[in-house]
């Protein structure tokens, strides 16, 4: 069963914009990690926070995680066209990887 | 260097055939996993062996077998294709069993 929800589905903004994106979930989980996949590729793994951490960053990126309310978003700030592409939320529990449905971010030049 | 390769990269065939998926990583990982992708890009896992052992198994039709002669490959074979087996299939493998997940670049199937 489905375990992330991305929202929104879609996001398009202008390049130099941020763009946020959010991940709910149902149960409780190990940790939660953060994917873009470019069209016709394979998934990139970004950012991975675990369950006792509430924020990381790496680069341009910034992941929150709120385990009281079952919920992460992502964060870019200064887009590029190049970060268009869909991004992916996925929930590590009993060894397994849930991915959501995605974000699809187009950043327009 | 490619950290996780699958072959072939594109695979058509007709309704019926059996045929073959093979994934390698040259990462020193020890879990490796098969996902399905479908025409909406929901990404479904399949399967997952760790040290060569089967630790997940979704509900996946038995016409589908994964098998992996040690911790570098893991193969998935497809008996009697389908026309709802079309998908893209994504080979991924990490170190342990709650860290980053590396993947493959796929192999698009196309069942006529």
């Amino acid at each position: 069963s489905q375990q992330g929800e991305e929202d929104p589905q879609a996001l398009s903004i202008q390049e130099g914009e941020n763009a946020t994106m959010n991940c709910s979930y149902k149960t409780s989980i190990n940790n939660l990690q953060w994917y873009r996949q470019n069209s016709g590729r394979g998934l990139v793994h970004l950012i991975l926070i675990r369950s006792n951490e509430r924020e990381k960053h790496s680069g341009r990126l910034r992941v929150t995680l709120d385990t009281s309310k079952k919920s992460s978003s992502l964060l870019i700030t200064a887009s590029r066209a190049a970060d268009t592409a869909s991004y992916f939320c996925a929930t590590d529990v009993n060894y397994k990887l849930t991915f959501g449905k995605g974000t699809l971010l187009t950043v327009n030049p | 260097d490619t950290a996780v390769s699958q072959t072939p990269k594109y695979l058509v065939t007709q309704m019926g055939n059996d045929k073959s998926i093979k994934c390698e990583q040259n990462l020193g990982h020890d879990t490796m996993y098969w996902y399905k992708q479908d025409s909406k890009k929901f990404l479904k896992i399949m399967f997952s062996y760790n040290n060569k052992e089967l630790i997940i198994n979704e509900t996946v039709p038995n016409r589908f077998s994964p098998k992996s002669p040690d911790k570098a490959h893991l193969n998935l074979h497809i008996n009697s294709l389908e026309l709802g087996d079309s998908a893209v299939y994504f080979c991924a493998s990490r170190l342990g069993l709650y860290n980053e997940q590396f993947f493959g670049p796929g192999t698009r199937l196309t069942v006529l």
